[in-house]
């Protein structure tokens, strides 16, 4: 089982551009949640998908957005990027209200 | 709205040294509390669970305690090694939500 997996693991953007982070749940899970991490911070969340839907949603602009697929894996969208969404994007996966877990992160830097 | 306070920010030890990390939360009604290690620029690593009709659990060298009434937890670890140097994060869930609320972390520095 490879657990939660994340891809990229660093990214370097541009403010203003569009950036898209990927995750793939533990195989059994089917709820995804995705945290923004600042530097010195704990995770903050930011939204939560089961059954393709977004379930909940934290204290973030509209320009994150996300999807979740039939397959369970999900996608962070951030448009419009601004130098304070330089942070680690960790997701995390559950099955039910059982224990989460979380993958390695994404590390976007925005320029 | 549940928020989460882990003190010391930071704690330094020497080997071998038993320690306990602290964790409290303002809302009672919790689902269950999380502990998490993150290693420097890592992911989260699931420590231990701790269902809200749990008192405490057990793994290892760690332990973790729910006192629901008082709100707070705590993360024993025994005979602490160097590689034992993380940030240790606690986080608590409701049954409603479902979403995780973090405490900002202790950092522990396990010296040799």
């Amino acid at each position: 089982d490879a657990g939660v997996t994340q891809s990229p693991t660093h990214l370097i953007k541009t403010r203003g551009q569009q950036v898209t982070l990927r995750c793939s749940p533990k195989s059994g899970h089917d709820t995804v949640s995705w945290y923004q991490q600042a530097l010195g911070q704990g995770p903050q969340f930011i939204f939560q998908y089961y059954e393709e839907e977004e379930r909940q949603r934290g204290n973030f602009p509209d320009r994150f957005s996300g999807h979740q697929f039939p397959n369970y894996s999900s996608e962070l969208n951030v448009n419009a990027l601004l130098l304070g969404d330089s942070a680690l994007y960790l997701c995390a996966s559950r099955l039910g209200q059982r224990e989460a877990f979380f993958g390695q992160g994404t590390r976007l830097t925005v320029v | 709205k549940q928020e989460v306070t882990q003190i010391p920010a930071a704690l330094s030890v020497p080997e071998g040294e038993n320690l306990v990390l602290n964790c409290s939360f303002t809302d009672s009604a919790i689902y269950n509390l999380q502990w998490f290690r993150q290693d420097p620029g890592k992911g989260l690593t699931s420590l231990l669970l701790i269902q809200s009709s749990q008192r405490e659990q057990t793994s290892g060298r760690l332990n973790a305690s729910l006192d629901k009434s008082s709100g707070r937890s705590t993360l024993y670890i025994a005979a602490s090694q160097p590689g034992d140097s993380a940030t240790y994060l606690c986080a608590s869930r409701t049954l409603l939500t479902g979403k995780l609320i973090f405490g900002q972390g202790t950092t522990l520095q396990v010296k040799p």
